[in-house]
């Protein structure tokens, strides 16, 4: 089982709409979980920390599901601009070399 | 502050021929890291460092190398350049503490994209 996955999609939603993703991590142990946003051709920024009570910025909210081991993102409104790749990232602490980044969850808004 | 900057942008390279990548960060992070990106792949860690003077391989750290002399400067450096190489290269810094390695938020720069032909 592969350590972090991520359906690549596309999804293809319209303007508006609210979209929802998950990844699925494979170590138990890990101890910390990102959603990093990567537009096409540039580097990956952090969109938001996943803590286990859940967490909400504005129109995102990302979840963790420690008993089935994953993680979701929320988009609610989607804008043009939301159109990337979500990226999610695991922790599993210990050191520096401990992330390990899914493939990216590539989301389209159509007007 | 100009966060994680990395040059050149864009590089095409024959193979057998070497080069550095060159990365810097002002933002006084202690770990720095370099990745590779290979389309419709995760980031894939080559080398990291925890400070000056420290490096250590990451998941896929052959055919290249690293140093650390300065907080700031981390640069990789390919020595025999083979098509294998063609990729997407981030540099990355991060601030963290013993109490707090797991958090570890990273700054990406910009990237260079590298061909071997």
């Amino acid at each position: 089982r592969k350590e972090v996955e991520q359906d690549p999609g596309p999804f293809n939603v319209p303007e508006g709409a609210t979209v929802a993703f998950n990844c699925t991590y494979s170590n138990s142990a890990s101890q910390s979980f990102f959603w990093y946003r990567q537009d096409c051709r540039k580097e990956p920024k952090l969109l938001m920390s996943v803590y286990s009570s859940g967490n909400e910025d504005g129109r995102f909210t990302a979840q963790l599901n420690r008993a089935s081991q994953y993680i979701s993102l929320l988009i609610r409104d989607s804008k043009l601009s939301d159109s990337a790749t979500y990226l999610c990232v695991v922790n599993i602490g210990g050191g520096a070399d401990g992330l390990t980044f899914g493939k990216g969850t590539h989301l389209i808004i159509q007007p | 502050n100009a966060g994680v900057t990395q040059t050149p942008k864009f590089r095409i390279l024959k193979i057998g021929q070497s080069m550095t990548l060159q990365c810097t960060q002002d933002m006084n992070h202690n770990y720095m890291y370099w990745y590779r990106q290979d389309p419709g792949m995760g980031l894939k860690l080559i080398y990291y460092s925890v400070g000056a003077g420290i490096t250590d391989k990451g998941e896929v750290p052959n055919g290249y190398n690293v140093s650390r002399s300065t907080t700031e400067d981390f640069p990789l450096r390919l020595e025999l350049a083979a098509p294998s190489q063609t990729s997407v290269y981030f540099c990355a810094s991060s601030y963290s503490t013993l109490a707090d390695r797991s958090y570890n938020e990273q700054f990406f720069g910009p990237g260079t994209r590298l061909t071997v032909l």
